[in-house]
């Protein structure tokens, strides 16, 4: 799997939009990005992935750029919920079934 | 629906003492995948499961670790002579492996500390 760089850290207003980017300069024609988050003391939680076009879902909203080469996940209205650790993850489908993890991004949402 | 579970929450043991770390995963999931946390870090992979065997287990790091899945469904992972090195959470995750799209669904994870 490709690897991809996250800004280690980033705070954010509460109620505001977050946005969370990602460089994933080598991935491949056959690798998805793929969003999880990790809130303090629980497992990973899925967010939203993608191919090349852009997606939405009752989450986030991820953002990818015509290259491909990199990515960015919004978070519209943030909520003092989505402090958590934000692992952006580049995979191939249909084989090489692990998810390779980063150290991801740290966001704090302010009050 | 019930989720991943994992079991004990938290395991505290001596050093070479033998462990077992128990997950229940979606049912229904076929794929089960073990990775392990160390602090600070992301989760790293250990193992993945396709029904009842071991599809990819190149996360290993040795032969202290092993893990099973008898029947499809729970699956223990066992660590022998365990080193304060391998103090880590252990997280478990299951997936219905369907499509092209595989979303991983994670258990809160095993805290293991070595004494």
């Amino acid at each position: 799997d490709a690897k991809t760089t996250q800004p280690p850290s980033m705070d954010c207003a509460e109620g505001r939009a977050a946005n969370l980017p990602c460089n994933h300069s080598t991935i491949s024609g056959n690798e998805y990005v793929y969003w999880y988050r990790q809130i303090h003391s629980q497992g990973p939680q899925y967010i939203i992935h993608g191919l090349k076009n852009n997606e939405t879902n009752e989450m986030a909203s991820l953002i990818i750029t015509e290259d491909r080469k990199s990515s960015t996940l919004i978070l519209p209205h943030a909520t003092l919920r989505d402090t958590a650790v934000y692992y952006c993850i580049v995979r191939a489908f249909f084989g090489n079934e692990k998810l390779t993890f980063g150290t991801g991004t740290r966001l704090t949402i302010i009050p | 629906g019930a989720g991943v579970s994992q079991t004990p929450s938290n395991k505290v043991t001596e050093k070479g003492k033998y462990v077992e770390l128990r997950c229940d995963p979606i049912s229904g999931h076929t794929a089960l995948y073990w990775y392990r946390q160390s602090l600070g870090q992301g989760p790293e992979f250990l193992i993945y499961f396709q029904g009842t065997g071991a599809a990819d287990d190149s996360g290993l790091p040795n032969d202290r670790f092993f893990a099973v899945r008898p029947e499809g469904s729970v699956s223990t992972l066992k660590i022998q002579r365990t080193e304060r090195g391998d103090s880590a959470v252990y997280l478990c995750a299951s997936s219905t492996l369907a499509g092209e799209v595989d979303t991983q669904y994670f258990g809160p994870g095993t805290r293991l500390t070595v004494l």
